[in-house]
């Protein structure tokens, strides 16, 4: 069956690059969705990647895919507490597989 | 423009009641999803409609319902609750069949007790 993977927390101080990483198991998966919710908010989107590309970036946001390791990766440059939050990645296509999430913690 | 918008924000409810939680999405998106996400984990997909037709059902029981309207606005029902029930039930809206993204609303956090 389907299945995304990400690691529980990532601690980094202002000012530094975020890496957060997920890897999925479906290989039929064509999209694939970074969003980010905030405590007691929705999921806002954003960014996403069609499977055939290797990169998107949009400003301070670079993501990164593996397709043969089944990998990806969403880069936040010049982090600020204001992304403090948890990030999901999610696969689809149609519905969406999310994973369980990555904490963010922002330190000034 | 108003994002996707959903009803009540709150809602507390016994085991064994039925619950009712409404969903109007962007307007001109003709997709809605419904996902379930607990405490502590990733939202989990329960139901997608397209044009008014079921597009998709997660692995939910048949307690749970729900259908689109000609406004394509959705509701989704839950009858005969459990303690297990008690999540942030959100909504989704689409342009098509969600290629371009999801719209997330903020959420309806039910508890069950």
């Amino acid at each position: 069956g389907e299945d995304v993977e990400q690691s529980l927390f990532l601690s980094v101080r202002e000012g530094d690059s975020s890496v957060i990483n997920c890897t999925y198991t479906d290989s039929s998966s064509t999209y694939l969705y970074w969003y980010k919710q905030e405590p007691g908010a929705g999921l806002q989107l954003l960014t996403y990647i069609f499977s055939n590309m290797d990169m998107k970036q949009d400003q301070r946001l670079t993501v990164l895919l593996n397709k043969k390791d089944k990998h990806l990766s969403l880069r936040i440059a010049d982090t600020q507490t204001g992304d403090s939050a948890i990030y999901f990645c999610a696969e689809s296509p149609r519905r969406l597989t999310f994973g369980s999430g990555t904490r963010l913690q922002v330190q000034p | 423009d108003a994002g996707v918008t959903q009803s009540p924000t709150h809602l507390i409810k016994t085991r064994g009641q039925h619950v009712t939680l409404r969903c109007s999405p962007i307007s001109g998106h003709k997709s809605v999803s419904w996902y379930q996400q607990v405490l502590g984990q990733g939202p989990q997909f329960i139901f997608q409609y397209y044009e008014k037709e079921e597009r998709g059902r997660g692995n939910f029981p048949d307690r749970f319902s729900a259908r689109q309207f000609p406004n394509y606005s959705s509701e989704l029902n839950v009858n005969a609750l459990l303690l297990g029930d008690s999540a942030l039930y959100l909504c989704a809206s689409s342009l098509d069949e969600g290629f371009d993204g999801y719209t997330f609303g903020s959420g309806t956090r039910l508890t069950v007790v």
